[in-house]
């Protein structure tokens, strides 16, 4: 079974960072190109970054573009995302998705629960 | 505002055949047949409706069918039932802005 357990949510003060994590289990994660996504209260979705089965190649929001990095450890079937300079317009549910045919075509077949975040003083 | 264009709400009966329009740009939605549909119903994830514009994933009802003219992405829904009642969103790259989920369809079941 395909899965996708986000983890490292919580309460932050504006300016601060956190890490979040992405274990995928039920297929080889390493085959696969990976995003995060976001979802704002009561807003809808918004893209957020992509990174390659590999590793190699990266892809930001503008949004988030010099705040927040993607990276994967494909030996521990993880993808992260670390955000930095956090401010209240961060505050969402982050989830992690599968994208199966490579990102021009933007399909993701598999996403986790998501982990909520919340930027405040 | 997304760069992608959705209606805010549609609403239908039990039975009946709606469409959700997502309209772009030839930069985007207009340039090939890469859309995607999510369904999202309440508190959980998206889930994957459709995908390079008129593909369906395995398991997801025939009722579900994507179309695409011009700059515009549609996804039809035959067929309502209770349980399609849910927020929808169009995906696509662009080459202007990168990314894009359109802002999203709530649909009603009447």
């Amino acid at each position: 079974q395909m899965q996708l357990v986000e983890s490292g949510g919580g309460l932050v003060k504006p300016g601060g960072s956190l890490r979040l994590s992405c274990a995928a289990s039920g297929f080889s994660f390493s085959d696969y190109y990976m995003s995060w996504i976001r979802q704002a209260p009561g807003k809808g979705l918004e893209w957020l970054s992509y990174i390659s089965s590999s590793g190699s190649t990266i892809y930001y929001a503008d949004s988030v573009q010099g705040r927040f990095t993607i990276s994967r450890d494909n030996a521990k079937n993880s993808l992260h995302l670390q955000m930095n300079s956090l401010t209240a317009e961060d505050t969402a549910i982050y989830y992690c998705a599968r994208d199966p045919w490579g990102p021009w075509r933007g399909g993701m077949d598999v996403w986790g629960q998501g982990t909520t975040v919340t930027v405040s003083s | 505002q997304s760069a992608l264009t959705q209606p805010r709400s549609v609403s239908g009966s039990p039975g009946h055949s709606l469409t959700i329009s997502c309209t772009g740009a030839s930069s985007d939605v207009g340039g090939d047949n890469y859309a995607s549909w999510y369904q999202q119903h309440p508190g959980k994830a998206p889930k994957l409706l459709m995908y390079d514009v008129y593909q369906r994933p395995s398991g997801v009802p025939d009722r579900f069918s994507g179309s695409r003219s011009g700059n515009t992405a549609s996804l039809t829904i035959s067929g309502l039932q209770s349980e399609d009642e849910a927020d929808y969103y169009c995906f696509s790259y662009s080459a202007t802005h990168g990314w894009l989920f359109g802002g999203g369809t709530t649909l009603t079941v009447l």
